[in-house]
Parts: structure tokens; sequence; C-alpha cells
């Protein structure tokens, strides 16, 4: 089964920091996909990656797939920017769920003013 | 943009109750899930469905059962609601465009069993 780790699992920063947030995995993946859920529940889906480098407003998303890989960062964090950061991957082979996918625990991010 | 909606965001119900929680997506996604969220588990998959009247087990569907009437509909049934089902319920959808295409989330149902 592949094992996804996220870290660091909480986060408090500084409004204006530039913000990491690690996801290694342990079996070879097709995709990796990051995801945002905001306080309240709803989930956002933020970048799906299988090679290189994504980047949206302030948020990049890098996967490194010899290292297995990847980093969120997030430029100049703001207050609304606090959420959970969940990364997920969908194993090459047998590894994932029953929908192939296997799911980090999350990262919460807390940004203050 | 498309858009997937939960039936309710909260709801509290009594052991032994049958619950539905009611999924629908606006976007003509042939792919349906249904996770639940707890914490220190992240999500784990219940059900999913791949096309009308079609259902898979997930990795946790013991107590629990699908509905695919229509392709733009996901039910997840609780037939006998017991406290251990108290969790946060999240419906996704994606299209069938390769296996690595973007799950669209609900805003999520909060159901606590009592």
């Amino acid at each position: 089964k592949n094992e996804v780790e996220q870290s660091p699992q909480n986060l408090t920063a500084q409004e204006g920091e530039f913000i990491t947030i690690n996801c290694s995995y342990s079996v070879g993946i097709s995709a990796l996909h990051w995801l945002q859920q905001h306080p309240g529940g709803g989930i956002v889906s933020l970048f799906m990656l299988s090679s290189g480098k994504k980047k949206h407003g302030r948020l990049i998303a890098t996967i490194n797939i010899q290292e297995k890989h990847s980093s969120l960062h997030i430029t100049a964090s703001h207050p609304r920017d606090s959420a959970v950061y969940i990364c997920a991957v969908r194993s090459m082979y047998s590894g994932g769920g029953a929908d192939g996918l296997t799911f980090g625990k999350g990262t919460h991010l807390i940004i203050q003013p | 943009d498309v858009k997937v909606t939960q039936s309710s965001r909260y709801l509290v119900k009594r052991t032994g109750e049958k619950v539905f929680l009611e999924c629908v997506q606006d976007m003509d996604h042939e792919n349906m899930f249904w996770y639940r969220q707890d914490p220190g588990l992240g999500l784990r998959l219940i059900y999913f469905s791949y096309d009308v009247k079609m259902k898979e087990k997930g990795d946790i569907p013991e107590g629990y059962s699908v509905s695919r009437e229509k392709k733009e509909r996901f039910s997840l049934i609780l037939e006998s609601a017991s406290t251990n089902q108290t969790s946060m319920y999240l419906c996704a959808s994606s299209s069938p465009l390769g296996l690595d295409s973007p799950l669209h989330f609900g805003n999520g149902t909060r159901l606590t069993v009592t």
C-alpha cells in the first residue's frame, strides 16, 4: 500500500511569509493531487500533476518523481490561505485505495494577520 | 464551474435510524464517490460508481449502501445508523478523461448519530 506522509502536520505563520508544505509517498505514482479544505468542510482541487511544476496565482506545486516527493508553496501568504491542505496520490500499480487514491492526513495551516 | 451539491450541511440522527445522504452534480460526470473524513485518519473511500446503476465497494463499505439511479445523483444510505458513523461525509465527482481527472467535492455533510 502506498504510504503518503505530509509535513508539517500543523503550521502557524505570519501574513506575508513564504509557506512550504511537503508530501512524500512510497510507491510510484501516475499523478498527485493537492487539495484545500476550508473550515466548514468543502474541498477544492488545487493542482493535479505528474511531473515538473504548476503555478496558479500565489500557489506553486512541484513534484520530483525520482525522490517521490512533492511540495506546495504559497507566496505572500494571507489569512484567507488558512485551511487544511491535503495531498493525494494515484499509485501506478496496486497500492492505493479501491479508487486507486491514497490520501495524506493533511497539513493544518494558520496564517496570522 | 462544476457544482457538487450535498443536500444537508449538518444532520443529527438517532441510533438505528435509516439515513439518506444525497449528492447531485451538474457536469454530467460519470464518476462519483462517497468519502468519510475523521480526525487523524484522513479521507477514506466508502463507495464509488463509474456509471448509472453501477457501484463498487470502497475501502470501508460496511454499514453503508449506495444508489445511483440517475447519472447526476449518488445517494449514500446508512441502513441502521450507529454512533461510530458520526463523521464528515464528502461526495465527489470526476470526468472519465483518464484516471487522473480532478476531483470535484461537495461541501460535506457533518452527521452526528446519538
